[in-house]
């Protein structure tokens, strides 16, 4: 069966300073990797997806990257974030197109 | 832009009521329609996965009706327990997207015994 893995599970950073989340996926091969964010009020927002190794899009442009050195291996990143950035985290895989997404459990930033 | 517009934003109801949510989505280049079930401390977990005009999906005491015309879609609980308890979220997929969804900001749903 397949499993996603996300770490860690709370974050607490000051402002500037930088972001590593990482995401893992066992039991399957190419996935559609996926990083949302829900801010404070709001709904889960795409940020970044990516269909194989290497491959990136972005939905939303801000100070956030992504990145997928393995096939399983999604990583969100920042250089120096902002308090904006504070919200939960979501990574999410899936099979196809006309399946569910799985997520992951999330990772919760707060930003100070 | 693509909006996704979910009905109520929350709810409370007595255990034993029955209830509905809305979720509204543009109904030009429809894909797919997804439901998920998003309780507090947990990640979301899928619920219904509706393609067709028509489509009506059960599973126990949920069930969901797919209006695409129109750009609808109903989500009913019979007979809530407080376990129902938790943010229900509905996402749409347009045609041409790589499977990308895209989230309404959910309905929030509490129980009470």
């Amino acid at each position: 069966s397949q499993t996603i893995h996300q770490w860690p599970a709370t974050l607490v950073q000051p402002v500037g300073s930088p972001l590593s989340l990482e995401c893992t996926v066992e039991g399957t091969s190419n996935p559609n990797l996926y990083w949302y964010r829900q801010a404070a009020g709001r709904g889960l927002q795409l940020l970044f997806y990516s269909v194989g190794i290497g491959q990136i899009s972005s939905e939303v442009p801000q100070n956030l990257s992504a990145s997928r050195p393995q096939d399983r291996q999604f990583i969100l990143s920042s250089k120096k974030l902002l308090l904006s950035d504070s919200g939960f985290y979501l990574c999410a895989w899936l099979r196809g197109e006309w399946d569910t997404q799985y997520f992951g459990p999330g990772t919760r930033l707060t930003v100070l | 832009i693509l909006n996704v517009e979910q009905s109520p934003q929350s709810l409370h109801v007595q255990e034993g009521d029955s209830t509905n949510f809305t979720c509204s989505f543009p109904s030009s280049n429809f894909y797919a329609l997804h439901w998920y079930r998003w309780e507090t401390a947990k990640s979301p977990e899928a619920l219904f996965v509706m393609t067709l005009n028509g489509d009506e999906k059960k599973k126990g005491r949920i069930s969901a009706t797919l209006n695409t015309k129109e750009g609808y879609s109903y989500l009913y609980i019979k007979g809530s327990q407080p376990e129902d308890s938790a943010t229900y979220l509905c996402a749409f997929i347009f045609r041409g997207s790589q499977g990308n969804l895209i989230f309404g900001k959910g309905t929030k749903l509490s129980v009470k015994p």
